[in-house]
């Protein structure tokens, strides 16, 4: 039972391409978190999302910056336009339920760490 | 909402010593406390957890941690050390109870370094 992958594991794009992130969930798990961790700073939270739904986007920049989770296939994190302050690295992290899942577990992925440059 | 401090950013420390690294929180409703580590370019994994029950709690490798909820602590301690506990250690948060769903706020890391 492979865990949380994430792809690819380093991007490098230059100011104002876009990324693409990727975050498959543990089999099983319709619930993924994604999480950003800045240079010298713990991670924050950015989006919440089920199958379909985002639960809550409150940690996502108003700009650029947008999720999905489709009926089939993985999350994506998506970032329009990036400028050097997005250089970070990006944790997804899954579970299999949401209300009262930390009973359940809370699975992290290895993270994408994207420079721009 | 809820916050976390972790009072070291960094804890030097020789093999076989033992270690606590510190994490204080600060929240108006009840919640779960958690400890991850992070190895160099690897994710987080889950070290140990507080949900309910015993304040003491422990982990499989020999750390534990104890949820103080009058000083609102949670501090990780280790008895001796090894090399390969070096890693950067995270403190988090998450409420409990109610409609919670996991979202975890953070503290901003301690890195342990353990030196032969």
């Amino acid at each position: 039972n492979a865990g949380v992958m994430q792809n690819p594991r380093h991007l490098v794009r230059r100011r104002g391409q876009e990324a693409r992130l990727r975050c498959s969930p543990m089999k099983g798990h319709s619930h993924v978190y994604w999480y950003r961790q800045l240079p010298e700073e713990g991670l924050k939270f950015m989006v919440y999302l089920q199958k379909e739904n985002i639960i809550d986007e409150s940690g996502m920049p108003k700009e650029r910056f947008s999720a999905e989770f489709p009926k089939e296939g993985p999350s994506i994190l998506r970032i329009q336009q990036v400028v050097r302050g997005d250089s970070a690295a990006y944790f997804c992290a899954s579970s299999p339920r949401g209300q009262g899942n930390l009973n359940y577990g809370y699975t992290f992925g290895s993270g994408t760490r994207l420079t721009v440059v | 909402a809820q916050s976390v401090t972790q009072l070291d950013s960094q804890v030097p420390v020789f093999e076989e010593a033992p270690v606590e690294l510190r994490c204080n929180y600060s929240s108006s409703v009840s919640v779960y406390l958690f400890w991850y580590v992070q190895y160099p370019n690897q994710g987080l994994q889950l070290l140990l957890k507080y949900l309910s029950g015993s304040t003491l709690v422990e982990s499989i490798n020999g750390f534990e941690a104890e949820f103080n909820k009058s000083q609102t602590s949670f501090h990780l301690r280790k008895p001796s050390v090894h090399i390969s506990d070096t890693a950067e250690y995270f403190c988090a948060v998450s409420r409990s109870g109610g409609t919670s769903y996991g979202k975890l706020t953070f503290g901003q890391g301690t890195i342990l370094t353990v030196h032969p």
